[in-house]
């Protein structure tokens, strides 16, 4: 497997400022990083892709000048909430994806708690 | 376009009894099928996968059955336990190829003592 951190676990912040979450992988380099948002009692929506040195591919519907994605290192994505609103409050999961064979397996983070007030 | 769904959104056991969560999907293009078990507060764990090449895997106490003629999947539990409480997802993607999983929407396994 891989282990995943994330920084910090939860976090409460007032509407209209910025919040930074941090993803580590902490046994492997990982070129490809994802991050997902959950919603209570949801599923799991990927929202972007993370690429080491290159800029983050975000899926439809998530507006990248909002939700800032940094991949600085092998070890290290970022993700920034913008002027963030109660609305976008959810739990924010990273994951990192790793090679085994002809498959790539994705192993997550422990997740991230944004509360929005 | 695609989609995942679960038959079951809860499913409640005794604790001893075999467990069976279902997952329908309808792409055919999905090749590689993953069970994740997320348990409050928590990230996805890695339970088990299967390849398109083949039909039944098993793990310790996981079974996996896929059936792409109907495009089915199933996790089964053996002996489920308390600490096999949570919200297990099923999750496709495509071999080769990074990241891109989709998510089933989750299926709550309670545990009775």
């Amino acid at each position: 497997g891989a282990v995943v951190s994330q920084h910090p676990s939860w976090v409460i912040c007032k509407s209209g400022t910025s919040v930074k979450i941090e993803c580590r992988s902490l046994d492997f380099q990982a070129t490809t990083m994802f991050w997902y948002r959950q919603f209570p009692k949801q599923s799991l929506m990927l929202m972007a892709t993370s690429n080491e040195g290159s800029k983050a591919t975000y899926e439809q519907g998530v507006e990248k000048d909002k939700f800032l994605i940094n991949h600085a290192s092998l070890t290290l994505s970022t993700l920034t909430v913008t002027s963030a609103h109660p609305e976008d409050s959810s739990f924010y999961i990273c994951s990192v994806d790793r090679r085994q064979g002809l498959t790539y397996e994705q192993y997550f983070g422990p997740g991230t708690r944004l509360t929005v007030t | 376009g695609e989609s995942v769904g679960l038959h079951l959104p809860t499913l409640s056991v005794q604790e001893g009894d075999n467990s069976i969560i279902n997952c329908a999907y309808s792409n055919s293009a999905s090749d590689y099928f993953i069970w994740y078990k997320q348990e409050s507060g928590k990230g996805p764990q890695f339970i088990i996968d299967i390849r398109s090449n083949m039909d039944k895997r098993q793990g310790q106490r996981v079974t996996v059955l896929l059936n792409k003629t109907v495009k089915h999947l199933s996790l089964q539990i053996a002996a489920t336990q308390p600490g096999d409480s949570a919200v297990y997802f099923c999750a496709l993607g495509q071999e080769g190829s990074q990241g891109n999983l989709i998510f089933g929407k989750g299926t709550k396994l309670s545990v009775k003592p």
